[in-house]
């Protein structure tokens, strides 16, 4: 009921390309699904967050697809760069001030 | 300049010692939360604050203590208790609604 599955577990991508990383949840209850970019060695830093009441979400070439009743969301990387090559978790929350529940991770690498 | 800062980047245990980690914040955020990243997996609560003077357990708290004396502070113990301690530990904060959680830099801790 609390886990966020995520895949795939790794992705590798031409530059230019779609980057399409997925992830599925089973707790209905859960309203707030955020995305987390992660470099070697540093802290996860937030990258675009959606709400169940939205089916897209778009922040510059980032964009979260939320399909609510298969219970799944995406993460597209549109123009992708050797820049955006990182670790994408997916996550998700039951309201506010609540523990997230993160997915295992996409380790992306963008090939120039 | 407003943050979250973790010390040490990198903290050594000798076998049975405690070790404290440090997570200090200036974003003047009610929420702290501590995580514990193994290599290739996502990232797994340990403990959290909601407010000063109360903390709640996470999903694995075995072998790991906090303590919440002032809204900037949030250290971490690692405990002899804990055999297997060697990971990246990340702390994070949350505020207005208590949502997004951002993260600090992490500690890498090694067993010698």
């Amino acid at each position: 009921q609390q886990q966020v599955k995520q895949s795939p577990q790794s992705l590798i991508v031409q530059k230019g390309g779609i980057s399409i990383i997925n992830c599925a949840y089973e707790n209905t209850a859960f309203d707030y699904f955020p995305w987390y970019q992660q470099f070697p060695g540093k802290g996860p830093a937030l990258l675009i967050a959606i709400r169940p009441d939205v089916s897209e979400k778009k922040e510059g070439r980032f964009t979260i697809s939320f399909n609510k009743s298969a219970k799944q969301f995406s993460l597209h990387i549109m123009d992708s760069q050797p820049g955006d090559s990182a670790t994408y978790f997916c996550a998700a929350s039951i309201g506010g001030y609540n523990k997230l529940i993160f997915g295992a991770g996409t380790r992306l690498a963008v090939h120039p | 300049d407003g943050g979250i800062t973790q010390s040490p980047k990198y903290l050594f245990r000798k076998e049975g010692q405690n070790v404290t980690l440090s997570c200090e914040q200036n974003l003047n955020h009610d929420a702290m939360y501590w995580y514990r990243q193994d290599p290739g997996q996502g990232l797994r609560l340990i403990y959290y604050s909601q407010i000063v003077n109360d903390f709640q357990k996470g999903d694995i708290a075995e072998g790991y203590s906090v303590s919440r004396e002032k809204k900037e502070s949030f250290p971490l113990t690692v405990t002899s208790a804990q055999k297997n301690p060697t990971a990246f530990y990340l702390c994070a904060s949350s505020g207005e609604f208590g949502e997004t959680q951002y993260f600090g830099p992490g500690t890498r801790l090694l067993v010698l």
